[in-house]
């Protein structure tokens, strides 16, 4: 099975109010990835867990935590919705960091901030 | 930083028509570069990969050149089909393979 899952679909949240996205694979890979996707803009890669570590981009690392319970799991959190953060995210995984390694990726959750 | 360029947002296309969609890209020194496509409702798929100068990469009739000299990393098909139909994003795997970097994307449009 090389699918990755993420729940909901569809979140609607309101401004100033906590956002909570969840993805999880059952590919024992060592890698997960969120990225941020906006209409007529590349996929932006928010952060990504090596294991049981986490890197968070530079121009992103505020807004955005995350945690990784075990393998399995990975999820996004915003601690307060704005209007900007309105966008499909997408979580992947991958097995290992040599070039060979492809990316899959979920079918993605699409957040609506009001 | 490293980033991906492609020129064009929408092509639209008859079947049987030759495809071209333009990826350029920056970055300091060798960058794997990668095709991925994204169907409606689904995550991104992987389609194929180069890893050094003049590799070509393909699959399902797609193909690619890796191009150091003019950083370029075109996808091209000779005879689209209407199941082509898809978003389609040129990526570039960082220095340390950590990390992809994704083109804005080209959505293909095919008309029977």
């Amino acid at each position: 099975d090389t699918t990755v899952k993420q729940n909901p679909r569809y979140k609607l949240a309101r401004v100033g109010k906590p956002v909570n996205l969840i993805c999880s694979q059952t590919m024992n890979h060592d890698t997960m990835y969120w990225y941020q996707k906006k209409p007529n803009q590349a996929p932006k890669l928010l952060l990504f867990y090596y294991d049981k570590i986490l890197n968070r981009e530079a121009d992103t690392f505020e807004k955005f935590q995350s945690s990784r319970p075990n393998n399995s799991f990975c999820s996004l959190y915003i601690g307060s919705a704005g209007l900007e953060y309105s966008a499909m995210y997408l979580c992947a995984s991958r097995l290992g960091f040599t070039s060979a390694e492809t990316l899959y990726f979920g079918s993605g959750t699409r957040l609506t901030v009001l | 930083g490293d980033s991906v360029t492609q020129t064009e947002g929408q092509v639209a296309l008859s079947e049987e028509d030759f495809l071209t969609i333009h990826c350029n890209y920056s970055a300091s020194g060798y960058p794997a570069l990668f095709w991925y496509v994204q169907y409606p409702g689904e995550g991104p798929q992987f389609l194929f990969r180069a890893s050094r100068d003049k590799e070509k990469g393909s699959s399902r009739g797609f193909e690619a050149t890796y191009d150091k000299g003019t950083t370029s990393f075109h996808l091209r098909k000779a005879s689209v089909q209407e199941s082509d139909s898809a978003v389609y994003y040129c990526a570039l795997g960082d220095s340390n393979y950590n990390v992809l970097y994704f083109g804005s994307g080209t959505k293909l449009t095919v008309e029977p």
